[in-house]
């Protein structure tokens, strides 16, 4: 089935420095890739999705290019914030569409 | 609110105990997920309704989970006898249609399940 391998943590930045989170992927066909955050003490949310190849997704200054020839989906930011401490989770669907496949999560602390 | 809400948040119950952790999608969303968190690790999925049928059960870990849900509204996780391995955070997610994995997913702030 498809599967996500992400980046390993923890990472610690300061604030400005540039950010990669890695995120490869094996997959059947071309599915849709997202990247999610999860803020201390909350839920996970979407932070952007990239549905064909090519394609870049981009929210609140984070980007993440959809790669086929690198089968690679990794998360940049050339100039992270505190309030940008948080895990961040790469994911895909699996095969069959019917649910999500989460990579292990990094952990980002970004200190002042 | 308009978002995924779980109840309780926070669940902490002995060894050998039955809970029920509920969870109440975003209206209009056919599909739910339910996921299981353990400290510092990603997220393990359990179950997918689609409606309220169930097309894949291949995530639960043994038969003393079962889920149900109610036409395309509640659902409801039961852990029957629990065990301290069930300890974790139980996260509940719904989306507009299932659409092949291509429609975002909405997770609810999860319940921490403690079982001592």
């Amino acid at each position: 089935g498809n599967s996500v391998t992400q980046m390993e943590g923890p990472v610690t930045l300061s604030e400005e420095a540039f950010l990669t989170i890695n995120c490869t992927y094996t997959a059947t066909g071309y599915p849709s890739l997202f990247w999610y955050v999860q803020y201390p003490g909350e839920g996970l949310q979407l932070l952007l999705k990239a549905t064909k190849a090519d394609d870049k997704g981009s929210n609140k200054g984070f980007e993440a290019t959809y790669r086929k020839e690198t089968t690679s989906f990794h998360l940049e930011k050339g100039s992270v914030q505190v309030s940008d401490s948080a895990v961040y989770f790469c994911a895909l669907p699996e095969t069959s569409g019917s649910r999500l496949t989460f990579g292990e999560g990094t952990q980002l602390t970004v200190n002042p | 609110g308009a978002g995924v809400s779980q109840s309780p948040s926070n669940k902490v119950t002995e060894k050998g105990k039955d809970v029920e952790l509920r969870c109440d999608p975003i209206s209009g969303h056919t599909a739910l997920y339910w996921y299981r968190q353990r400290l510092g690790q990603g997220l393990e999925f359990l179950i997918y309704f689609q409606g309220n049928s169930a097309p894949d059960k291949s995530g639960l870990p043994s038969d003393r989970f079962s889920a149900e849900r109610t036409g395309e509204s509640v659902s409801t996780l039961t852990i029957q006898r629990t065990q301290q391995e069930d300890s974790a955070v139980y996260l509940c997610a719904s989306s507009l249609t299932w659409a092949g994995g291509r429609n975002e997913q909405f997770f609810g702030p999860g319940t921490r399940l403690t079982v001592l």
